[in-house]
């Protein structure tokens, strides 16, 4: 099984739609967590970061986490076509040495 | 302006060959770190280095070698040691060791084809 488990979609919405995407892991010790943006033959970029349990908003996107349930979730409202990606969950540990743990990327498809 | 360059974009390779990519930031980031993106499975960790002339390995070294002689460069040679080279190969530092708050800025990635 692996650490980070991430549904590799595509996920596809039309514009304008909530994007909901989400993360489960199993190492309690995580206790940085991140979501990443990809576009198609790029380098990921860092959206969101937070660090323990809690919300955190920017803008359009919306980041929880949920360290009992050890469950992510990264929403994006009001959906462009420019948010067509994959989104990359990854976290980290003191105890990794903040080494991070990518999940496999979930792939999203917003339609004009 | 500042950011990661990494060359060659895309690099075909016949099998029994090495194959080295480079990568140069001009960041002033302390670490680098090469990754591996297969389909499906994320962002594996090859290499890191934290200081010049210093690198550990991650979970997926086998097959691969690096060098850190330089603050700005930190070149990933795919070896032919290595099982399944083909893949897309990131490259990416950040500003402390270990990726502090966990923001590493990346490189556009360099895709290896094995012919």
């Amino acid at each position: 099984q692996k650490e980070v488990e991430q549904d590799p979609g595509p996920l596809s919405v039309p514009e304008g739609a909530i994007v909901s995407l989400n993360c489960t892991y199993s190492n309690s010790a995580f206790q940085y967590f991140m979501w990443y943006r990809q576009y198609s033959r790029k380098g990921p970029e860092l959206l969101m970061y937070t660090y323990s349990s809690g919300n955190k908003e920017d803008g359009r996107f919306t980041a929880q986490v949920d360290k009992s349930s050890k469950y992510i979730s990264l929403f994006i409202r009001d959906s462009q076509p420019s948010d067509s990606a994959t989104y990359l969950c990854a976290m980290s540990s003191k105890a990794a040495g903040n080494k991070l743990t990518f999940g496999g990327g979930t792939r999203v498809l917003v339609k004009p | 302006d500042g950011g990661i360059t990494q060359s060659p974009k895309y690099l075909f390779r016949k099998e029994g060959q090495n194959v080295t990519l480079s990568c140069e930031q001009n960041l002033n980031h302390d670490a680098m770190y090469w990754y591996r993106q297969d389909p499906g499975q994320g962002l594996r960790l090859i290499y890191y280095s934290q200081i010049v002339n210093d690198f550990q390995k991650g979970d997926i070294a086998e097959g691969y070698s690096v060098s850190r002689e330089k603050k700005e460069s930190f070149p990933l040679t795919v070896t032919s040691a290595q099982k399944n080279p083909t893949a897309f190969y990131l490259c990416a530092s950040s500003i402390v060791a270990s990726g502090g708050t966990g923001e590493l800025f990346f490189g556009e990635g360099s895709r290896l084809t094995v012919l």
